[in-house]
């Protein structure tokens, strides 16, 4: 069990914009940075937004983070087929370790 | 452009030492973090640890007993053992560069970028 908590699944139809949540407490999300990483089928992870809301470059800026208190969120807008994916949040806990979500499968329908 | 590379055997016997060895290119290991993630088949990922170019090790309370993470800055290359491996650590494992940023001289571990294409380790007899 995961100690940041996302929704195992979301889905969305091409063009709509859909949202992935991230749920942790005080010692982690609250006092750290939020990252998402996308892991497409079959590949590694690759970092999708960095320190809450940074987009490396490359990332299309259809994809944005938000944070707020103990809960972040992934938002995904003009879906596309190619973003059907897990996506997995990220924090460091002030133990100095790094958390990882659950991962959340998200199907383009 | 830096890549990560891992390799290492890809079964293991319980009870034994998994060994794999991530070898960096296109940039040097020196002034980084390197860290290990893992994944076991269709599970999410767990952090098992990183090392800095200077030799300090971070490890997964969880793992901790078990895992030592080194670095050979002559073969630019970083290596993980995990002992005493049983079925639970089947997994991809996956080595990647661990950013930091520095805020007041005080520096912080941060987001990891890039990842190898990982390795698949089954532990069976």
């Amino acid at each position: 069990q995961s100690v940041l908590t996302q929704p195992p699944s979301a889905s969305g139809t091409p063009g709509q914009r859909v949202t992935i949540s991230c749920s942790g407490s005080s010692s982690n999300i609250r006092s750290n940075y939020v990252y998402w990483y996308q892991q497409l089928p079959g590949t590694a992870p690759k970092l999708l937004i960095s320190r809450n809301n940074q987009r490396p470059s490359g990332v299309p800026d259809r994809f944005s983070g938000s944070k707020s208190g103990t809960s972040a969120s992934l938002a995904i807008s003009g879906l596309r087929s190619e973003d059907e994916a897990d996506y997995y949040c990220a924090a460091w806990d002030d133990s100095l370790s790094v958390l990882f979500g659950g991962g959340t499968k998200l199907t383009v329908l | 452009q830096v890549q990560l590379q891992e390799s290492g055997p890809g079964l293991v016997k319980p009870s034994e030492t998994l060994s794999l060895t991530c070898t960096v290119s296109g940039g040097s290991i020196s002034s980084h973090y390197w860290s290990w993630i893992r994944q076991p088949p269709g599970k999410g990922l767990e952090w098992i640890g990183y090392i800095y170019y200077s030799g300090t090790t971070r490890y997964n309370p969880s793992l901790k007993s078990r895992v030592t993470i080194s670095l050979d800055a002559s073969k630019n290359q970083v290596s993980l053992k995990l002992s005493s491996v049983t079925a639970a650590d089947t997994a991809v494992y996956y080595c990647a560069r661990l950013a930091a940023y520095c805020n007041n001289d005080v520096c912080y571990t941060a987001w990891f970028d890039p990842w190898g294409q990982g390795t698949l380790v089954t532990v069976s007899s």
